[in-house]
């Protein structure tokens, strides 16, 4: 079973930190790598993706990649009260996601 | 504008009864799948496809089935084979295969009564 673990959380941080958010994969042969953000009872939409080693940024969004040791992170700074949200990161190849990690933006 | 549409918004079965959640795309996407989500966890898939008139199971299909008759539609019928259908369903396609990323439509709540 190929899996996608991420730490549930709850995270909370305060108005303007970076918030540090966590996935981990089995799969070596995975390529591409999605963080997708889910307001409470609405559908997650994309955010980020990435696919090589190493940072991708967008705007406060950061995306980083180690293929050698299987994890992706998404670094979110200057967070905002409206970043609350769970956070879920996908293995597309596998079309597998993780259980998501919700976080709060404390003012 | 393109997007997903998924209806009904909010959907009550009754034991013993098959219902049929709807989704259709004019996205021009190739590949349209079907996750469920249980409250406080991930998603999980239930069948998926790449091409009209194919599709395959996912990790949980037992007791749901689908069609793939038109590239934009992609429906799911929930049967009375699923014993614990209450949960949220999520359609998504994506251009090509998973690798380019999903866009979601807004959702199906399903509640059993």
């Amino acid at each position: 079973q190929k899996e996608v673990e991420q730490n549930s959380g709850p995270l909370s941080v305060p108005e303007g930190a970076i918030a540090s958010l966590n996935c981990t994969y089995s799969d070596r042969g995975s390529q591409s790598f999605f963080w997708y953000r889910q307001y409470s009872g609405k559908s997650p939409e994309l955010i980020m993706f990435i696919y090589s080693n190493g940072d991708k940024e967008d705007g406060r969004f950061t995306a980083q990649l180690n293929k050698a040791s299987q994890y992706v992170s998404l670094l979110i700074r200057d967070s905002q009260p409206s970043d609350s949200a769970t956070y879920l990161c996908a293995v597309n190849y596998d079309m597998r996601f993780g259980a998501g990690t919700r976080l709060t933006v404390k003012p | 504008d393109g997007g997903i549409t998924q209806s009904p918004k909010y959907l009550f079965r009754k034991e013993g009864q098959n219902v049929t959640l709807s989704c259709e795309q004019n996205l021009n996407h190739d590949a349209m799948y079907w996750y469920r989500q249980d409250p406080g966890q991930g998603l999980r898939l239930i069948y998926y496809s790449q091409i009209v008139n194919d599709f395959q199971k996912g990790d949980i299909a037992e007791g749901y089935s689908v069609s793939r008759e038109k590239k934009e539609s992609f429906p799911l019928t929930v049967t009375s084979a699923q014993k614990n259908p209450t949960a949220f369903y999520l359609c998504a396609s994506s251009m090509g295969n998973s690798g380019y990323g999903y866009t979601f439509g807004s959702g199906t709540r399903l509640t059993v009564v």
